[in-house]
């Protein structure tokens, strides 16, 4: 079946890093993504990684697939507190449906 | 370029009445979804469509109709509205044509079933 699962809350001190992470299941899953959420608003693309790939690095985020695992991670470098926000797993499903399957979402507090 | 578009942003219904939560997208995307989140529970699946006159169920479809007969809009409908209903709902497009791919969203529409 296919399930998606992350830890619901990490807390952090500004200036630190964050490292947010998930475990997944369906493992012909083609593309995995980080989505964030601000506090009433919709979802933001913020970074994705093709299943192929091992690590996706883009500015003060980097992305790691352990795909024997099934295990996914987003590192924040220097997190701010405008990084305060809710961060969802997502795996595309296998077959051409645009599906995609959640994580239930881990809020990032970013202390000061 | 509006990207995807939901109205309303807020609604209360009683129990019992219906309604239709319109979505619309302008970027020609095949493929539309519903998600409602719900505290703790993510986003969860409700309908989704990979084109004009196809549609599908997801994880929770109880309760809710869809309806794609064109590529710009997916409209969701609630036959019966209960308060398990009440939740924020998203609706998504994303298209597939090889290489990356990314789900674009609407800003929500928070629902409260009294």
């Amino acid at each position: 079946g296919e399930d998606v699962e992350q830890s619901l809350f990490l807390s952090v001190r500004e200036g630190d890093s964050s490292v947010i992470n998930c475990t997944y299941t369906d493992s012909s899953s083609t593309y995995l993504y980080w989505y964030k959420q601000e506090p009433g608003a919709g979802l933001q693309l913020l970074t994705y990684i093709f299943s192929n790939m091992d690590m996706k690095q883009d500015q003060r985020l980097t992305v790691l697939l352990n795909k024997k695992d099934k295990h996914l991670s987003l590192r924040i470098a220097d997190t701010q507190t405008g990084d305060s926000a809710i961060y969802f797993c997502a795996e595309r499903f296998s077959g051409n449906t645009g599906k995609l399957i959640f994580g239930q979402g881990t809020t990032l507090q970013v202390k000061p | 370029n509006a990207g995807v578009t939901q109205t309303p942003k807020f609604q209360v219904l009683k129990t019992g009445q219906s309604m239709t939560l319109q979505c619309a997208q302008d970027m020609n995307h095949e493929y539309m979804s519903w998600y409602r989140q719900d505290p703790g529970m993510g986003l969860r699946l409700i309908h989704y469509s990979v084109g004009a006159g196809i549609t599908d169920q997801g994880e929770v479809p109880n309760g809710y109709n869809v309806s794609r007969s064109t590529t710009e809009d997916f409209p969701l409908r609630l036959l019966s509205a209960a308060p398990s209903q009440t939740s924020v709902y998203f609706c998504a497009s994303s298209t597939s044509q090889g290489g990356e791919t990314e789900a674009f969203f609407g800003q929500g529409t928070r629902l409260t079933v009294v």
